[in-house]
C-alpha cells in the first residue's frame, strides 16, 4: 500500500514552454502533498506544500507564479512549470501523506525535466 | 552548522559486510525517516521511527531522541544495497529536513 505515482517520468521541452507534472496517490487519500526539487549531487529541496482544496504554501525563494501547484482532489496534485528555462532543468519529486491518518510521507518516482 | 548531519558521506563496502550510517540532528523532532534513493532517482521510505528500534529484513534503524541521533544498519550487505541513504527528521507537522545523504557502494 501507500503508492505514489508521477507522470511523466521524464520530459524534454523547449525554453519558454510550460510543462505539467502529475502526482497521484494510488491507494490512499493524500491530505497533504509536497513538491521537491533536486539538483545533481544535492539534497531534496522543498518547493511547496499543498493541502487538498486550498492554496499551496510556497517556500521562500520559490516563485509561485512560475511553479503553479494545484491539489484539486485527495489523490491528485499537479505542478506546472510555466515558461520553463534551462535553469529549471532538475529532478522534481512529489510526496504524499495521509495514509491511515499518518504523517508519514510516501514518495513518487520523480520526474526529470530537461529544458533546452 | 547543518540541522542534519550524516556520516559518512561516502561508504564503500565488500559484499557481506555490516554497515552503519549515522545521523545527528539539532532540532526537536516528532519522528525521523530513513530514505533510500537509487541511481534512477526514485525514493523509497525505509523507516519512520520516533523511538527505539525498527527492523525490516536486513535493515535496522535505531533512534535516541534524547541524544538526537539515529543510525541505519545493513546486515549482510549486497551490491543491490548500493544507493544513497538519506536521514530526514520531521520537526512538526509533516515537514521534513533532509540530510546530505550517504552514498553507499557495495562491491561483489
Amino acid at each position: 500500500g501507500a503508492v505514489v505515482s508521477q507522470h511523466p517520468s521524464w520530459v524534454i521541452c523547449k525554453s519558454g514552454t510550460s510543462v505539467k507534472i502529475e502526482c497521484r496517490s494510488l491507494d490512499f487519500q493524500a491530505t497533504t502533498m509536497f513538491w521537491y526539487r533536486q539538483f545533481p549531487k544535492q539534497s531534496l529541496m522543498l518547493m511547496a506544500t499543498s493541502n487538498e482544496g486550498s492554496k499551496a504554501t510556497y517556500e521562500q525563494g520559490v516563485e509561485k507564479d512560475k511553479f503553479l501547484i494545484n491539489h484539486a482532489s485527495l489523490t491528485l496534485s499537479t505542478l506546472t512549470v510555466t515558461s520553463a528555462h534551462p535553469e529549471d532543468s532538475s529532478f522534481y519529486i512529489c510526496s504524499a501523506s495521509g495514509a491511515g491518518g499518518s504523517n508519514e510521507q510516501f514518495f513518487g518516482p520523480g520526474t526529470r525535466l530537461t529544458v533546452l | 552548522k547543518n540541522e542534519v548531519e550524516q556520516s559518512p558521506q561516502n561508504l564503500t563496502a565488500q559484499e557481506g559486510e555490516f554497515i552503519t550510517i549515522n545521523c545527528s540532528y539539532s532540532v526537536g523532532i516528532s519522528a525521523l525517516h530513513w530514505l533510500q534513493q537509487h541511481p534512477g532517482g526514485g525514493i523509497v521510505s525505509l523507516f519512520m521511527l520516533s523511538s527505539g528500534k525498527k527492523k525490516h529484513g536486513r535493515l535496522i534503524a535505531t533512534i535516541n531522541i534524547q541524544e538526537k541521533h539515529s543510525s541505519l544498519h545493513i546486515t549482510a550487505s549486497h551490491p543491490r544495497d548500493s544507493a544513497v541513504y538519506i536521514c530526514a527528521p520531521r520537526a512538526s507537522g509533516s515537514r521534513l529536513t533532509f540530510g546530505e545523504g550517504t552514498q553507499l557502494t557495495v562491491n561483489p
